[in-house]
């Protein structure tokens, strides 16, 4: 059973452009989470998805950044307009259930130039 | 919203040592995990333990639900042992785990 897989691992942005992350929860979850850490910190939640449904947005910011996890393929990260603040580590985890065990994927850092 | 706090931030160790990582929160939970960030950043699963003792070789961990603590254990360290461990816990009104700061490990050969 593969874990969480996040892709790219390195992605670099200039100002002004958008990054796409992406998250395929482990088989059989259907629960997936966003997490940002910037450097020298802990992790910060961002958004909380289930299958077509977003279930808590209330760690995400309220404009440039939105989120999506469709019936089919993976959930969908989505940064507009990138700026330097948002560089960072950006983790993504799954779960079977709301209260279960999460495991997290080896994370996207993003370099905004 | 609860409150995850770790002690110590920062610890070194030689190799062979023993520790004890402390998670102190600030409301009852339903779900509590013990993490391993190694150096290249990578969040390694060690414990799920809302309540009771689990161990698994040299490492183990205790949570004391009803006084709101949790505990790592980390024996005979080795350097691979380095890096950052988080507690993150989610209580049963909130639907997603909230880290605490970290205790940054470095053991030293």
């Amino acid at each position: 059973n593969a874990g969480v897989m996040q892709n790219p691992r390195h992605l670099v942005r200039r100002r002004g452009q958008e990054a796409r992350l992406r998250c395929s929860p482990m088989k059989g979850h259907s629960h997936v989470y966003w997490y940002r850490q910037l450097p020298e910190e802990g992790l910060k939640f961002m958004v909380y998805l289930q299958k077509e449904n977003i279930i808590d947005e209330s760690g995400m910011p309220k404009e440039r950044f939105s989120a999506e996890f469709p019936k089919e393929g993976p959930s969908i990260l989505r940064i507009q307009q990138v700026v330097r603040g948002d560089s960072a580590a950006y983790f993504c985890a799954s779960s079977p259930t709301g209260d279960g065990e999460a495991f997290f994927g080896q994370g996207t850092r993003l370099t905004v130039v | 919203g609860i409150q995850v706090e770790q002690s110590p931030p920062d610890l070194i160790l030689q190799e062979g040592a023993n520790s004890t990582l402390r998670c102190n929160f600030s409301d009852s939970v339903n779900n509590l995990q013990w993490f391993h960030q190694n150096p290249w950043g990578q969040l390694i699963n060690l414990f799920y333990i809302p309540s009771g003792t689990k161990q698994n070789g040299r490492l183990s961990a205790t949570t004391v639900a009803t006084e709101r603590y949790s505990l790592l254990y980390i024996s005979s360290s080795q350097t691979t042992d380095s890096g950052v461990y988080f507690c993150a816990v989610k209580d049963s009104g909130y639907s997603t785990l909230t880290f605490g700061k970290g205790t940054m490990l470095l053991v030293s050969p």
